[in-house]
């Protein structure tokens, strides 16, 4: 089984700062990782994806995220934040051979960029 | 456009009154999920189904039923709904997994459910 701990519930910042949302996950096999962003009465938007290959992964909107295998994490960062930015962001995982195709998603990083 | 449908999109009710919330895929998939999301524990899988008439539980199965008669529609049914059952319900379709290469899965717009 998967778990994923995204270990802030809410992250303030101001415009224009540098912000990141930490992820841990844990799990007995490889598994594939995602961020998604879903901005205020919206549903889920992908904003990246781990599946294989560089550790450095660059999604939408100027994101990216670090997948490390020794420390079962994979944070997202973005160096410059806007307003448009508000919104909440879930880590996820997917073992490939998960029943149902399961997503098993973290409680969710709430994030407000103030000006 | 390729897009999964979910209605109602809101929705008040009353304890005990029989509900449907229906979901639609033009995309051919043969995968589909229900999730729920509650504050502080992100989204659980509440059923899936992998095609027409397999349909299987997820981690929060009770209290729903689904049934999948068609390829294109997944409906989620509250036979007696419990304010408990209050939360924001997602709609989920992808291509079954290979093994090889990740399906991305696509969610609809979300049913905010409130049980009285």
């Amino acid at each position: 089984a998967q778990s994923v701990t995204q270990l802030d519930s809410q992250v303030p910042v101001f415009e224009e700062a540098p912000v990141e949302l930490r992820c841990n996950y844990s799990s007995s096999v490889s598994v594939y990782l995602f961020w998604y962003v879903q901005y205020p009465n919206q549903g889920l938007q992908l904003l990246l994806k781990y599946l294989s290959g560089s550790t450095l992964v660059k999604g939408i909107n100027g994101f990216e995220a670090e997948f490390n295998k020794s420390q079962t994490s994979f944070h997202l960062r973005k160096p410059s934040v806007h307003i448009s930015d508000t919104a909440e962001y879930f880590c996820a995982v997917i073992h490939f051979k998960a029943a149902g195709n399961k997503l098993t998603f973290g409680g969710g990083t709430r994030v407000l960029v103030k000006p | 456009e390729a897009q999964v449908t979910q209605n109602p999109r809101y929705l008040i009710t009353v304890t005990g009154k029989k509900l449907t919330v229906t979901c639609s895929q033009n995309m051919n998939h043969e995968y589909m999920s229900w999730y729920r999301q509650d504050p502080g524990l992100g989204l659980r899988q509440i059923y899936y189904s992998m095609n027409v008439e397999v349909t299987d539980k997820g981690d929060v199965p009770e209290g729903y039923k689904v049934s999948r008669k068609e390829k294109r529609n997944f409906p989620l049914i509250l036979e007696s709904p419990s304010p408990n059952q209050t939360s924001l319900y997602f709609c989920a379709s992808s291509p079954p997994p290979t093994g090889k290469t990740y399906n991305e899965q696509f969610f609809g717009p979300g049913t905010r459910l409130t049980v009285l």
